[in-house]
């Protein structure tokens, strides 16, 4: 069974960096059936994807966050990581990752989510 | 890039129907079969009801059915039941290579 657990701090600082990290169980996140997923959803708002790590190593950002986001893996814990820079009270947000099948526009499998707020 | 349309909310009566709609253009929503649905129970996560416009993961009732014409992809809920009472959200893959999620409807089962 495939598992996702979100972990990271969930206070952070304005101006200060955001990382957080997705622990996969269940499936190896360099699989080629795989791509992986960050998504946000600011308090009592809708869902935002923030970007998806492809298991060919290419990444797609959404344009809005792309100058200050990073997505990256790493293969010796199986583990998805995003780190967010220049962070304000707008990036307060409960933080998802989630699977989604490749070819597909399934999104199946995601975490319960971690929730960060950003405040001095 | 702008979230694609859905109404705020939408209500039914106990084993109504509804259907949800989900507005996009010709580069996400008209363009792409990657249209997929979820459901968000307050305090928890998203849940895959619909993917790919049509199909429904294991699990998912069939209650639950998607369709497409043009650039709007809908929902539809059969037989409504209280359980039903959740956000939900569209999805599409758009031409820029990203993902668009809609704004979300506030299902109400009266």
């Amino acid at each position: 069974q495939l598992q996702l657990q979100e972990s990271g701090p969930g206070l952070v600082k304005p101006s200060e960096t955001l990382s957080l990290t997705c622990s996969v169980s269940g499936a190896s996140v360099t699989s080629s059936s795989n791509h992986w997923a960050w998504i946000r959803q600011p308090p009592g708002k809708g869902l935002e994807w923030i970007g998806t790590f492809y298991y060919t190593e290419s990444i797609d950002y959404n344009p809005s966050l792309k100058s200050r986001v990073t997505i990256s893996v790493d293969t010796s814990k199986n583990q998805i990581s995003l780190e967010m820079r220049s962070v304000t009270a707008a990036d307060t947000a409960m933080y998802y990752c989630a699977r989604r099948i490749t070819a597909t526009g399934r999104h199946d499998y995601w975490g319960q989510g971690t929730l960060v707020t950003v405040s001095s | 890039q702008s979230a694609l349309t859905q109404p705020a909310s939408v209500s039914g009566s106990p084993g109504q129907s509804i259907t949800i709609s989900c507005t996009g253009t010709s580069s996400d929503v008209g363009r792409y079969n990657y249209i997929s649905w979820y459901q968000q129970h307050p305090g928890k996560a998203p849940k895959l009801m619909i993917f790919d416009v049509t199909d429904r993961p294991s699990g998912v009732s069939n209650r639950f059915s998607g369709s497409k014409s043009g650039n709007t992809a809908s929902l539809s809920i059969s037989g409504l039941q209280a359980e039903d009472e959740a956000d939900y959200y569209c999805n599409s893959y758009t031409t820029s290579s990203t993902w668009v999620f809609g704004s979300g409807t506030k299902l109400t089962v009266l």
